[in-house]
């Protein structure tokens, strides 16, 4: 199935470092979503952006719809032992009919050390 | 935001068994469910869109009669998991969209990790 590239593929910090991870597509989205996953469970919504150019922060997490609508990036600031898990961007085309499904990134696995 | 609830949350099956799984909206009413499936160290790929009341959609290369997909009400759907193999292994997740919503967001169950030994 199609996936979105995202990078890095992991990431090992210190606690209290930032955080900036990226998704690439060849195609144009309509709407990136970024969800956080702990192990044994199911993703959890983060942020999500519906404009291109717009810039959204939750909390200590900010992410950005890029311009060209192909790329979205999340940075987490001064980041926490809890922000341990995995990241996935995802991207969903349109509205409306076989455009509804969301296509996810590989994932950036993030570990921090206390 | 809004529940999703999946059951069983783990699941040990022989080989040759067939293993249902549910996802339930409970506190909104969901058109559009959709299931995934997760192998270890791996991303979400899309298995299937269920829309209530009609046939579900299936992705390329996953088989319809091995995964069968009900949609039968606005709270419920159900994946099983026919004839189930070890290479079936996986942790299956579904996630919901609230029904006349354009919005994008949808809620994920927390997971499915099914074993066939």
């Amino acid at each position: 199935g199609q996936q979105l590239n995202q990078s890095p593929q992991s990431m090992f910090i210190q606690e209290g470092e930032d955080v900036s991870m990226n998704c690439t597509s060849s195609s144009i989205f309509n709407t990136w979503l970024w969800y956080k996953q702990d192990p044994g469970e199911g993703p959890v919504l983060l942020i999500a952006l519906y404009k291109a150019g717009e810039l959204t922060s939750n909390g200590r997490l900010t992410a950005q719809f890029g311009i060209t609508r192909k790329d979205s990036f999340l940075n987490i600031s001064a980041s926490i032992p809890s922000d341990v898990g995995i990241y996935f961007c995802a991207g969903q085309l349109g509205y409306g009919g076989a455009t509804n499904k969301l296509i996810f990134g590989t994932g950036t696995l993030l570990a921090v050390q206390p | 935001g809004a529940v999703v609830s999946q059951h069983p949350s783990w699941v040990i099956c022989k080989s040759g068994t067939s293993v249902k799984i549910e996802c339930r909206s409970l506190d909104f009413q969901a058109t559009t469910m959709f299931w995934y499936r997760q192998f270890p160290k791996q991303s979400l790929m899309l298995m299937a869109t269920s829309n209530e009341g009609s046939k579900a959609t299936y992705e390329q290369g996953v088989e319809k009669d091995k995964f069968l997909i009900n949609h039968a009400s606005l709270t419920l759907s159900t994946l099983t998991v026919t004839s189930a193999h070890p290479e079936d292994s996986s942790f299956y997740i579904c996630s919901a969209r609230a029904f006349g919503s354009l919005n994008t967001e949808a809620f994920f169950g927390q997971g499915t990790r099914l074993t066939v030994v």
